[in-house]
């Protein structure tokens, strides 16, 4: 089954704690993003990858990390965490055709980041 | 990419179908119409998309205006599993970053 599969779905942690949410997919996709979803603010793009080791900000980067060694994987990375980055984050991929047009995003089921 | 308006809720009888309207009256030649919904903090799915012309797939239809200011979001048939909010987004396929911008979207009560 195609699908874009992220871990952990449900996360509670504490200032300056180190994590990883991964997202993985297995269609083979180029392009892979991560979105953040708060309420009142709809989904913000935070980083976006459009192949393997070519990662770009999106419109809310800063206190994140990526990166994109597989085609498949796009961990997202906080480093010190706070306060202001417990959300829903969701994982999307899609694939890139001909003459530079992206096809539909598919998305994964989300993480729900608590940070204490 | 083009701003879209919605309304922000709307009701629908269970096996009635759903009509939901979208303003984009800033779009330009080359944006698309996409529309995805989200049930209840789940991912965001994708349900349509379409150019200028008509579109129908297994999920829904797509009624583009003429001059392409406006666009319905058609459910047949909705079912209580319909109940979610959707989100009608006006982008180009090269748009840079490939972001899609979600607004408030429409939040559609499927009652019995």
């Amino acid at each position: 089954e195609a699908q874009v599969t992220q871990n952990p779905r449900y996360l509670i942690t504490v200032t300056g704690k180190k994590l990883t949410v991964t997202c993985s997919q297995n269609m083979n996709h180029e392009y892979m993003s991560w979105y953040r979803q708060d309420p009142g603010l709809g989904l913000r793009q935070i980083y976006y990858s459009m192949n393997v080791e070519v990662t770009d900000k999106g419109d809310v980067p800063e206190g994140y990390k990526v990166s994109r060694k597989e085609k498949r994987n796009f961990p997202l990375i906080l480093e010190s965490p706070s306060p202001n980055q417990t959300s829903l984050y969701f994982c999307a991929s899609s694939s890139l055709q001909g003459q530079g047009r992206w096809d539909t995003q598919y998305f994964g089921p989300g993480t729900r980041l608590t940070v204490l | 990419d083009a701003k879209t308006t919605q309304p922000t809720s709307m009701d629908c009888a269970e096996g009635r179908a759903a009509n939901l309207p979208c303003n984009h009256s800033t779009i330009s030649g080359n944006e698309y119409v996409y529309w995805y919904r989200q049930i209840h903090s789940q991912g965001p799915q994708y349900i349509i998309h379409g150019l200028k012309n008509n579109e129908t797939n297994e999920m829904a239809s797509l009624i583009i205006t003429e001059d392409r200011k406006s666009s319905t979001l058609i459910l047949p048939h909705a079912t209580l599993r319909d109940t979610a909010v959707y989100y009608c987004i006006v982008r180009g396929h090269n748009n840079a970053g490939n972001m899609l911008t979600f607004g408030g979207g429409t939040r559609l009560m499927v009652k019995p």
